[in-house]
């Protein structure tokens, strides 16, 4: 019944390490997003897919590599992890209703340390 | 560029008690979004506002839009201990794909 659900919940990696998160919505939407909340808990938009297509795509390192086989799904890939790049990664989906706005729905979140 | 100013930053307040947490942000937008988030928990949707003089209630929790002012306030009503978490208010902006810009959060305590 979840509606948008994320593995791992939690990453404990060593730096110079590769890792992706998983991302999957049941809600029928058409457009999902990756944010990072830092550990003063500000959130920030990285990415996003429209139906497959990459529509917003925030100045990040470019370590950082989204992919969306379908638009039921979302992963994100990171390379070469650093120190900074421990927070807390939400995904999360709308309906992109073409006109007007829409809730974004946010999943549970998946904690990256990286020692 | 966009930026979404929340106070204030910490809240705390006893239960009963009234209080409002502003949110003001920098270019005219008519969307904007608060969320609450309990600690180590996702975000969770409270109310979407998409008008100028839009109000919206829920429980002890109101939310109104001043598109003129840049302005939205949420006002929490005889405030009790489960309201006690961080609320965040979001701006999207016509154009953007509805990419949430988000204030800092207010992280409100309610004691008994």
């Amino acid at each position: 019944d979840t509606a948008v659900s994320q593995t791992p919940k939690y990453l404990v990696t060593q730096m110079g390490n590769d890792k992706s998160i998983k991302c999957e919505q049941n809600l029928g939407h058409d457009t999902m997003y990756w944010y990072k909340q830092d550990s003063k808990k500000f959130l920030k938009i990285m990415f996003s897919y429209n139906n497959k297509e990459l529509i917003i795509n925030e100045t990040v390192p470019n370590r950082f590599s989204p992919k969306s086989p379908d638009k039921a799904h979302l992963n994100l890939h990171i390379n070469s992890l650093e120190l900074g790049d421990s927070a807390v990664y939400f995904c999360a989906s709308s309906q992109l209703a073409g006109k007007g706005a829409d809730t974004q729905y946010f999943g549970p979140g998946t904690r990256l340390t990286v020692l | 560029e966009l930026k979404v100013e929340q106070n204030p930053l910490f809240l705390s307040m006893q239960e009963g008690k009234n209080y409002t947490i502003y949110c003001n942000y920098s270019t005219t937008s008519d969307r904007l979004y608060w969320y609450r988030q309990d600690p180590g928990k996702s975000l969770e949707s409270l109310f979407v506002l998409l008008s100028n003089g839009a109000v919206k209630q829920e429980g002890r929790l109101m939310a109104s839009l001043d598109t003129k002012a840049r302005l939205s306030t949420l006002h929490i009503t005889a405030a009790v201990h489960d309201l006690s978490a961080t609320y965040f208010c979001a701006v999207d902006l016509e154009g953007s794909n509805y990419k949430l810009t988000f204030g800092k959060g207010t992280l409100l305590t309610v004691n008994p």
